[in-house]
């Protein structure tokens, strides 16, 4: 079946240095790969897509890139910022159908 | 934004008592609800997806008589924890597919805890 790992967190970053998260995946066929981010008291909000190999996906200044070579989906963003402090998911949807699988999430802690 | 709400927010209970969580979209109709359930550090596990007015189908290993669904209007889906038990305290999540949505969109709710003793 489908599944998602994604880097245990949670990853403590100081305000305006580099971000990584590392997420790969196993699927049949061609899944749409997804980041949600989950903000205190709030619900998953979805960050970003791409649903097919190579595609980039990007908002707010992160990015994530579709690697079907790695079956990565790695989220990256060069400046982090203290309002960036949140849980993010790294997830995939198997084409043609609605079910999504989820990563375990990373908890994102950004000092001032 | 679409905006998708769940009440309560925290719940505790005694073992053996039934507990309903709503699920609800405030700024749009859903034709489909997703309830999601999720133990620390792992991740969310899909329970079942309800469709208004039409019977939910339950992800495998999930116990239908246990977690009753009913999803009555295009706005409002409820999950009933029947009997709860220990084991059942968990982080409790729906989502929403807004009515003509792309396929693979979906909003999401903050969730529900639910601890029992």
């Amino acid at each position: 079946g489908n599944s998602v790992t994604q880097m245990e967190g949670p990853v403590t970053l100081s305000e305006e240095a580099f971000l990584t998260i590392n997420c790969t995946y196993t699927a049949t066929g061609y899944p749409s790969l997804f980041w949600y981010v989950q903000y205190p008291g709030e619900g998953l909000q979805l960050l970003l897509k791409a649903t097919k190999a190579d595609d980039k996906g990007s908002n707010k200044g992160f990015e994530a890139t579709y690697r079907k070579e790695t079956t990565s989906f790695h989220l990256e963003k060069g400046s982090v910022q203290v309002s960036d402090s949140a849980v993010y998911f790294c997830a995939l949807s198997d084409g043609g159908y609605q079910k999504v699988t989820f990563g375990t999430g990373t908890k994102l802690q950004v000092i001032p | 934004g679409a905006v998708v709400s769940q009440h309560p927010s925290r719940v505790i209970c005694k073992s053996g008592t039934s507990v309903k969580i709503e699920c609800r979209s405030l700024d749009f109709q859903a034709t489909t609800m997703f309830w999601y359930r999720q133990f620390p550090k792992q991740s969310l596990m899909l329970m079942a997806t309800s469709n208004e007015g039409s019977k939910a189908t339950y992800e495998q290993g999930v116990e239908k008589d246990k977690f009753l669904i009913n999803h009555a209007s295009l706005t409002l889906s409820t999950l009933t924890v029947t009997s709860a038990h220990p084991e059942d305290s968990s982080f409790y999540i729906c989502s929403a597919r807004p009515l003509g949505g792309v396929q693979e969109t979906q909003y999401f709710g903050p969730g529900t805890r639910l601890l029992v003793l």
